[in-house]
């Protein structure tokens, strides 16, 4: 079983739409958790920690449900810059544990 | 600023050559780590190292090797072994401390001539 599964999707979706991606994670003993944003042909940049209260950064919000082993982020507004790969990050005692990714695609 | 640099950008490896991919960091992080991404796949581990000195085999480990001889450089060698090479290959650092992100370089990409 995959460490952390995520919907490659893709995701195609209009400017102003809301959009939410989910991922699972196998480890109960998971740590810290991440999203990061990957533009194509670059490197993963992080986009949010996510903690266990629920966190906002302006149009983006992340939440964790350790009980149910999963993570989401909402994006509110969709911009057409929001356009990339948004990867899932577990940190599991000394590693971390990255989903596949999820595309998304926003539409003018 | 403070940040991760990889060098070089592109790589050509002919075959039965080794090549060497630089890893520099001075954001003072005690974790290293080396991954290797294919088109439209998910990150993969090669080797991490907790402090200096010290490494460990991640998931894919065979046909490449790594030394940690100071806190700021972490160089991954592509070996011969490796029947496989060309890939995205991304360095991240990241403090030891629970909690913390890694944070990344900008890539090697390495193709076979």
């Amino acid at each position: 079983r995959k460490e952390v599964e995520q919907d490659p999707g893709p995701f195609n979706v209009p400017e102003g739409a809301t959009v939410a991606f989910n991922c699972t994670y196998s480890n109960s003993a998971s740590q810290s958790f991440f999203w990061y944003r990957q533009d194509c042909r670059k490197e993963p940049k992080l986009l949010m920690s996510v903690y266990s209260s629920g966190n906002e950064d302006g149009r983006f919000t992340a939440q964790l449900n350790r009980a149910s082993q999963y993570i989401s982020l909402l994006i509110r507004d969709s911009k057409l810059s929001d356009s990339a790969t948004y990867l899932c990050v577990v940190n599991t005692g000394n590693q971390f544990y990255f989903g596949t990714g999820t595309s998304l695609t926003v539409i003018p | 600023d403070g940040g991760i640099t990889q060098s070089p950008k592109y790589l050509f490896r002919k075959e039965g050559q080794n090549v060497t991919l630089s890893c520099e960091q001075n954001l003072n992080h005690d974790a290293m780590y080396w991954y290797r991404q294919d088109p439209g796949q998910g990150l993969r581990l090669i080797y991490y190292s907790q402090i200096v000195n010290d490494f460990q085999k991640g998931d894919i480990a065979e046909g490449y090797s790594v030394s940690r001889e100071k806190k700021e450089s972490f160089p991954l060698t592509v070996t011969s072994a490796q029947k496989n090479p060309t890939a995205f290959y991304l360095c991240a650092s990241s403090r030891r401390q629970g909690g913390q992100p890694q944070h990344f370089g900008d890539g090697t990409r390495l193709s076979i001539l």
